[in-house]
């Protein structure tokens, strides 16, 4: 059973648009994070969110949690070569609790 | 140094070969962890240490057997593996009562010949 959705698996864009992908889950997360990984390389972490409605800006990334915490969104605004890579959802049930992350977002930014 | 680091980063070895996978952290981190990612699959929790103590396997078959001397240093020693053990192995780390928070390595890219 996937517990964290991620939408779209693939995406391929040009240099300056605009993008959004999807976390989607039928469970409460108590926090959710976002990770990039790059290849050959390990994910990074880019943001925590732990509170219902939340928006984080990170830069051109916008990052929102859900009300009812369930599901999260990252979205870029005028993507760039650099932003390429795989992105991670994870989320935690509670703080001790361990991480159960989405299949991941393969991001790549054509200039 | 700083962060997570993770010796090798590259890894062929044969199945009836001995080796072992470390990992170390300079984050003053007392929870570590290792995962497996394959193509295509949700990164995997294998192991998990608090405090140089195992909390959790993950039904993880035993030819994988890890290794935590203290809260700086994991181990995952490798032996008489299978060509589908051939994945990257991340190693991580954060407080152990902010888990949801970790903090990864690079990861060792190991290929099971």
């Amino acid at each position: 059973t996937q517990l964290l959705e991620q939408s779209p698996q693939f995406l391929s864009i040009q240099e300056g648009e605009n993008l959004t992908v999807y976390c989607n889950s039928s469970s409460v997360f108590s926090s959710l994070q976002w990770y990039r990984q790059e290849p050959g390389e390990g994910p990074v972490l880019l943001v925590t969110v732990v509170t219902g409605g939340e928006v984080k800006k990170l830069k051109r990334l916008t990052f929102q949690f859900g009300d009812a915490r369930k599901d999260s969104s990252l979205h870029i605004t005028a993507a760039q070569p650099g932003d390429t890579g795989l992105y991670l959802c994870a989320g935690a049930r509670n703080q001790g609790g361990k991480l159960i992350f989405g299949q991941g977002t393969e991001l790549s930014v054509k200039p | 140094e700083t962060g997570v680091t993770q010796t090798p980063r590259h890894l062929v070895m044969g199945m009836t070969n001995k080796k072992s996978l470390k990992c170390e952290q300079h984050l003053g981190h007392n929870a570590m962890y290792w995962y497996k990612q394959s193509a295509k699959k949700p990164l995997e929790l294998m192991f998990v240490y608090n405090f140089k103590e195992q909390t959790e396997n993950n039904s993880v078959p035993s030819r994988f057997s890890p290794e935590c001397p203290n809260s700086s240093h994991l181990f995952l020693h490798l032996h008489t593996l299978q060509p589908e053990d051939s994945a990257l192995y991340l190693c991580a780390s954060s407080h152990a009562g902010a888990s949801y928070e970790q903090y990864f390595g690079p990861g060792t890219r190991l290929t099971v010949t």
